[in-house]
């Protein structure tokens, strides 16, 4: 079945600095990837889509300066919490489709995650 | 707008009991409903799904009925298991674009 991987799985940074995390299709190609933020015991909140080649559309009240998301490749998306804070630590979660495989499905292949601690 | 309600957990079961998670949802389409399932400290696998009424998705011994008239998914399991416990999110997507809205998510615990 098709495969998204997310690096790293975890991170921890200091205030202030900038974190890049990585979303990959493995064995599909993907123009539309989206990232959401889950907290502790909540459900997911879709931040963004990111779109293979163009702007990514941001959900509404999310910092599109704070949140810079590149999708420079079929296969690749990064997001990148730039002047990270503590009120950003989080789980952030990717996930695409299969377009071709899937068709007009609307099933999405999550990756694992990423832990984000800012301290 | 579209939207997805389930019911609150965290539930609590013996292994073996019966599994019924609610889920309803407002939809001005026909969107495609899902269960996608969380473990601890992963990301989300899709459990089953159904894209038009009265389709039935199954998987794992779960099940759910796409309820056109009561706009309802609900999760049934026959018989949980330990290795069920994990929190159960209920969604749908296909309502313009590819964006899936997500119901709070439903945490099991399965005792042994």
């Amino acid at each position: 079945g098709a495969v998204v991987s997310q690096h790293p799985s975890w991170v921890i940074c200091k205030s202030g600095t900038s974190v890049k995390i990585e979303c990959r299709s493995l064995d599909f190609q993907a123009t539309t990837m989206f990232w959401y933020r889950q907290f502790p015991k909540q459900s997911l909140m879709l931040m963004a889509t990111s779109n293979e080649g163009s702007k990514a559309t941001y959900e509404q009240g999310v910092e599109k300066d704070k949140f810079l998301i590149n999708h420079a490749s079929l296969t690749l998306s990064t997001l990148t919490v730039t002047s990270a804070h503590p009120e950003d630590s989080s789980f952030y979660i990717c996930s695409a489709r299969d377009e071709v495989a899937g068709g007009l499905s609307y099933e999405q292949y999550f990756g694992p995650g990423t832990r984000l601690t800012v301290t | 707008g579209d939207s997805v309600t389930q019911m609150e957990g965290p539930v609590t079961l013996s292994e073996e009991a019966f599994l019924t998670i609610n889920c309803t949802y407002t939809a001005t389409g026909y969107p495609s409903l899902f269960w996608y399932v969380q473990y601890p400290g992963e990301g989300l696998q899709l459990l089953l799904k159904a894209t038009k009424a009265d389709d039935k998705g199954s998987n794992k011994g779960f099940e759910a009925t796409y309820r056109k008239e009561t706009t309802s998914f609900h999760l049934e399991k026959g018989s949980v298991q330990v290795s069920d416990s994990a929190v159960y999110f209920c969604a749908l997507s296909g309502l313009g674009g590819f964006k899936t809205i997500f119901g709070a998510g439903t945490r099991l615990f399965v005792k042994a």
